[in-house]
């Protein structure tokens, strides 16, 4: 059973636009929410992170969003570059049931030059 | 640190072989994860260990699927005999738990079982 879920399995922005992607979760024990990023060939790499006891982590062109009571977070890229295109995985973790990372399917991001 | 290295980073084999999969994780994580890369299921955990013991094997999709950790510094995961059906990317990932932290992955190994 998928216990985070990422809906969208692409996305195609244009370049300077925002882009916005969108992961949903089931286990309302989850306290720890995560972004990764993938290129082809490569291992995914940390983007940024989020706790529960927050709702909006910033970094850089990159802001977190957590919505707990809806259960869903989502990655906001402003302003969009070609550089971004890749796979986007959201994932979480809960303190309480032993701290492993739960990933989604991924959403692959195209930024439209 | 070099980071998490896996070996190797392809590997072809014929059905009903068996394969080993090795991961070297960051030195001084204590915590491991296996994870299998599918387009159906994204990024799924196969098995997660914590201080060399395993903590949750349940996501091993069957009794052909192994992991071992002797040591704080090299994990492997056999399958044996292999399908092709276990075509797919493997991660290996560790983590440094007590600090909280992100997990950091290696560059995967490409099966390819035919």
């Amino acid at each position: 059973d998928q216990q985070v879920k990422q809906n969208s399995p692409s996305l195609s922005v244009q370049e300077g636009r925002i882009s916005i992607l969108n992961c949903d979760y089931t286990n309302s024990m989850f306290d720890y929410f995560l972004w990764y990023k993938k290129y082809p060939a490569e291992g995914p790499t940390f983007l940024i992170s989020i706790s529960s006891i927050k709702d909006k982590n910033e970094d850089g062109r990159f802001t977190v969003f957590l919505n707990k009571s809806a259960k869903h977070l989502s990655l906001h890229i402003v302003p969009s570059q070609p550089g971004d295109s890749a796979v986007y995985f959201c994932a979480a973790s809960s303190s309480n049931t032993g701290n492993q990372f739960y990933f989604g399917t991924g959403t692959s991001l195209t930024v439209i030059p | 640190d070099a980071g998490v290295i896996q070996s190797p980073r392809h590997e072809v084999t014929e059905m009903g072989q068996e394969v080993t999969l090795r991961c070297k994780p960051i030195s001084g994580h204590n915590s491991l994860f296996w994870y299998r890369q599918t387009m159906m299921r994204g990024l799924e955990l196969l098995i997660y260990f914590n201080n060399n013991v395993p903590i949750d094997d349940s996501g091993m999709p069957e009794d052909r699927f192994s992991a071992k950790m002797p040591n704080a510094s090299f994990s492997t995961l056999k399958i044996q005999p292999s399908e092709p059906r276990d075509s797919a990317v493997y991660f290996c990932a560790s983590r440094q738990e007590i600090l909280n932290t992100e997990a950091f992955f290696g560059q995967g190994t490409r099966l390819t079982v035919v």
